[in-house]
């Protein structure tokens, strides 16, 4: 039961363009959601995320946007850049009482940024 | 400097040995976590440790057992490895278990194949 889904396995965008990744859930209790970056061969990097009480984050040239009555989020890129060029992906979790919460991933969107 | 290390980076051996992977974070955190990511690129999470106490333990095969000897290192050793354990393993840390403490810092990941 997958309950974070990024259904865009891949995605192209031209240098200078924005990037646009999406990503769904299903589990109404998640209540704070992050992205990260993953390049070949390394771990994932912390990119950006978003409480549940708000619905938008911004921090450079990154911005999340949270819809929650839709159970989207998404992630833009403005402009993109080569060096953008990476696995994205999304992650949920879920506060519960004085336990922890675990990150619920996707399965990744590869962004290329092309010259 | 390194926040989250793990070693060794690839580690090739046969079904049925025992090994172990180390993990180290030097960023004062308190929880740490293993992740299996599968050949489907599906990061999950299988244990999480907080203070050196065990806090998240999924249903995760009784062969792989994690071990914190304090809250700076958590091992994974897995007894009787299987073909099936083929897999990137990732350690990552965070602050603590909940909303912005739970952004997880994560090694480079060690790959594992089982012959």
């Amino acid at each position: 039961d997958q309950q974070v889904k990024q259904n865009s396995p891949s995605l192209s965008v031209q240098e200078g363009r924005i990037s646009i990744l999406n990503c769904d859930y299903t589990n109404s209790m998640f209540d704070y959601f992050l992205w990260y970056k993953k390049y070949p061969a390394e771990g994932p990097t912390f990119l950006i995320s978003i409480s549940s009480i708000k619905d938008k984050n911004e921090d450079g040239r990154f911005t999340v946007f949270l819809n929650k009555s839709a159970k989207h989020l998404s992630l833009h890129i403005v402009p993109s850049q080569p060096g953008d060029s990476a696995v994205y992906f999304c992650a949920a979790s879920a506060q519960r009482d004085g336990t922890a919460s675990k990150l619920t991933f996707g399965t990744g969107t590869r962004l290329q940024v092309t010259l | 400097d390194t926040a989250v290390s793990q070693t060794p980076k690839y580690l090739v051996t046969q079904m049925g040995n025992d090994k172990s992977i180390k993990c180290e974070q030097n960023l004062g955190h308190d929880t740490m976590y293993w992740y299996k990511q599968d050949s489907k690129k599906f990061l999950k999470i299988m244990f999480s440790y907080n203070n050196k106490e065990l806090i998240i333990n999924e249903t995760v095969p009784n062969r792989f057992s994690p071990k914190s000897p304090d809250k700076a290192h958590l091992n994974l050793h897995i007894n009787s490895l299987e073909l099936g354990d083929s897999a990137v393993y990732f350690c990552a840390s965070s602050q603590g278990t909940s909303g912005a403490k739970n952004i997880q810092y994560f090694g480079a990941g060690t790959r594992l194949s089982v012959l």
